[in-house]
């Protein structure tokens, strides 16, 4: 079966660097997504690999390993905005995203 | 450019009933996916619709359906509602069935 696994939750230090994991079996694969998901707002875009190799985007990178079906959301200098759900999401042969259930990530000061 | 639009955002039903939902992807978007939040579970995927033909399906009962029209708008139905649809329901555009999606702010739907 298709399978996406993230951690539920984690609190880290305004300031601070935070790597969320992400792993993932899917029938074929097409790439991975990040995305982030205020409380009550739709989720917005954050990164897509597709390549082994880290992405960076300013505060936030991201990272593939296809061989591990496995990635992570990096987050440096931390701010209170960042409390957010991070949702990961998998390509498969056809294309179709396969969705962990997102790591609520907790800020505090 | 316009972000995707849902209509409504809030909904209550009763159960037994129906509902219509309604989506309005970013213009020159053609893929028009649907899914079900709800807490705990991530997003659910109901379908997805290119050019008005359905391209993917997820694993949800028949009383789950929708289609896509010539604008692309899309719609998607639920029949006889049941207490644990209530949910959730996103939609998401992406000009190509690969690329990056955009999702509208989603219906609530509450089913009492």
């Amino acid at each position: 079966g298709q399978n996406i696994d993230q951690p539920t939750e984690m609190t880290a230090t305004e300031g601070a660097i935070v790597q969320i994991n992400c792993t993932y079996q899917t029938s074929g694969f097409n790439g991975l997504f990040w995305y982030q998901q205020h409380a009550g707002e739709a989720p917005t875009f954050l990164s897509y690999n597709v390549l082994d190799g880290l992405e960076e985007k300013g505060r936030f990178s991201s990272f593939l390993s296809r061989s591990k079906g496995y990635s992570y959301l990096l987050l440096k200098e931390l701010q209170m905005k960042d409390s957010a759900s991070y949702l990961c999401a998998a390509s498969d042969s056809n294309y179709q995203l396969i969705w962990g259930a997102g790591t609520k990530l907790i800020i505090k000061p | 450019k316009a972000g995707v639009t849902q209509t409504p955002r809030y909904l209550i039903k009763t159960r037994g009933q129906q509902v219509t939902l309604s989506c309005s992807p970013i213009s020159g978007h053609r893929s028009v996916s649907w899914y079900q939040q709800t807490p705990g579970q991530g997003l659910q995927f109901l379908f997805e619709y290119f050019s008005e033909t359905q391209r993917n399906k997820g694993n949800f009962p028949g009383r789950f359906s929708g289609r896509q029209f010539s604008n692309s708008r899309s719609e998607m139905n639920v029949s006889t509602l049941e207490l644990g649809d209530s949910a959730l329901y996103l939609c998401a555009s992406s000009f190509l069935t690969t690329g990056e999606q955009f999702f509208g702010p989603g219906t609530r739907l509450t089913v009492l």
